[in-house]
């Protein structure tokens, strides 16, 4: 069976400082990757989907990237964190055919 | 831009109830819709996936789609306490493989 795992759980950090979630995902091969921020009393924001090793796309323009150096790997990170990147951010998988989406266990960032 | 509207609520109901979620959407083209249960500070778990019109069942509880009307339910039938969550709608944006979601409903079910 597939497993996505998210590391860390939480993660409290300065503005200024950079940041590196990673997410993995087991059990599958080629799998469509996405990032989400779920930002309080917000919905769930699709930052970055990836269909293969290194392709990218992304939704909305912020201080975040996204990279996808294996093809069960998928890494968030931003240079310089804003107090508006506080959030709680979900990596997903789904299967080529892009359809049902499986969340991971999140990471709750809190930037101070 | 496409959009995924939900009632935020929250909606409450007493244990075994029907509990009924609505949500409607935008994209006229989108042919795949989820129900996704969060409970707080968890995330977002899959329930049901609909693609026809009509209604599709899965224990105690169905979804509905009626893409006329670009609306799609979901019934929780006899809710449990443990039922208590917000409820995110997502719809399958068409021509792309991605989801759009509502910014989902909270349930409150009362023993």
């Amino acid at each position: 069976s597939q497993t996505i795992h998210q590391w860390p759980a939480t993660l409290v950090q300065p503005v200024g400082s950079p940041l590196s979630l990673e997410c993995t995902v087991e059990g599958t091969s080629n799998p469509n990757l996405y990032w989400y921020r779920q930002a309080a009393g917000r919905g769930l924001q699709l930052l970055f989907y990836s269909v293969g090793i290194g392709q990218i796309s992304s939704e909305v323009p912020q201080n975040l990237s996204a990279s996808r150096p294996q093809d069960r790997q998928f890494i968030l990170s931003s240079k310089k964190l804003l107090l508006s990147d506080s959030g709680f951010y979900l990596c997903a998988w789904s299967g080529n055919r892009a359809d049902t989406q499986y969340f991971g266990p999140g990471t709750r960032l809190t930037v101070l | 831009q496409k959009e995924v509207e939900q009632n935020s609520g929250p909606l409450s109901v007493p244990e075994g109830a029907i509990a009924s979620l609505n949500c409607t959407y935008s994209d006229q083209g989108s042919q795949s819709f989820f129900w996704y249960r969060q409970y707080s500070g968890k995330s977002p778990e899959l329930i049901m996936f609909i693609y026809s019109n009509g209604d599709k069942e899965d224990g105690r509880f169905t979804a509905q789609l009626n893409k006329a009307s670009q609306y799609v339910s979901l019934l929780i039938r006899d809710s449990q306490p443990s039922d208590s969550a917000t409820y995110l709608c997502a719809v399958m944006n068409s021509g792309y493989s991605t989801l759009t979601f509502g910014k989902g409903t909270m349930l409150l079910v009362s023993p």
